[in-house]
């Protein structure tokens, strides 16, 4: 079984340049979780989709973030102008089940110059 | 929002000792809790969980401890392998309510050969 899959590994850019994250879950994984790990920091919590639609977003940190699920497959996440304070390693994680056995892609570092 | 905090942020052990990683948490509707382990240009993998309704969980060389009175939480290596080398985060989750799965900080774990 493929895992979670997340493009690009790195990504450098500069202030005020638009970034694109995507994200594969696992295959038949309604559930897909978006989480950031600013460095030091704790692994925050995002944004959540059930199939298409966001069912929590309560942790995307302003409107410069958007994500989308079309189709209910892959996602993307969109940072637009990204700032300094983007920079962070961004997760992301599928599920079968709501809030149980999630799995993590590798995670996507960005760095924000 | 719900704490989840580490007590130290980074912990040095001989190899074939055991490691003991401790986390506290503040929500106490949290029912269900989750060590993960995160390697350099890894996502966090599942080690171990325990639901509120057990005090302890044996996994292979890997033990989980629960004390709902204290809010305390902490993972057990036995016999630590330079492989166990990492960043481990503990994540708690209130099942039945509306929240998703928040982490701590995070203690890196240093196996000296």
């Amino acid at each position: 079984e493929a895992g979670v899959t997340q493009f690009p590994s790195h990504s450098v850019i500069e202030k005020g340049q638009t970034v694109t994250l995507r994200c594969d879950p696992i295959s038949g994984h309604d559930n897909l979780y978006w989480y950031r790990r600013v460095m030091g920091k704790e692994i925050k919590f995002l944004l959540h989709f059930v199939k298409e639609s966001k069912q929590d977003e309560s942790g995307m940190p302003n409107n410069r973030f958007l994500a989308e699920r079309t189709g209910g497959t892959y996602s993307t996440l969109k940072v637009q102008p990204a700032e300094l304070e983007d920079s962070g390693v961004y997760f992301c994680a599928s599920s079968q089940i709501r809030h149980f056995g999630y799995t993590f892609g590798s995670g996507t570092r960005l760095t924000v110059v | 929002g719900e704490s989840v905090g580490l007590h130290l942020p980074t912990l040095s052990v001989q190899e074939g000792d055991n490691s003991i990683i401790n986390c506290a948490y503040s929500n106490s509707a949290s029912d269900y809790f989750i060590w993960y382990k995160q390697e350099s240009g890894k996502g966090p993998q599942f080690i171990i969980d325990i639901r509120s309704n057990m005090d302890k969980r044996q996994g292979q060389r890997v033990t989980v401890l629960l004390n709902k009175t204290v809010k305390h939480l902490s993972l057990q290596i036995a016999a630590t392998q330079p492989g166990d080398s990492a960043v481990y985060f503990c994540a708690e989750i209130d099942q039945t309510g509306a929240n998703n799965l928040f982490f701590g900080t995070g203690t890196r774990l240093t196996v000296i050969p």
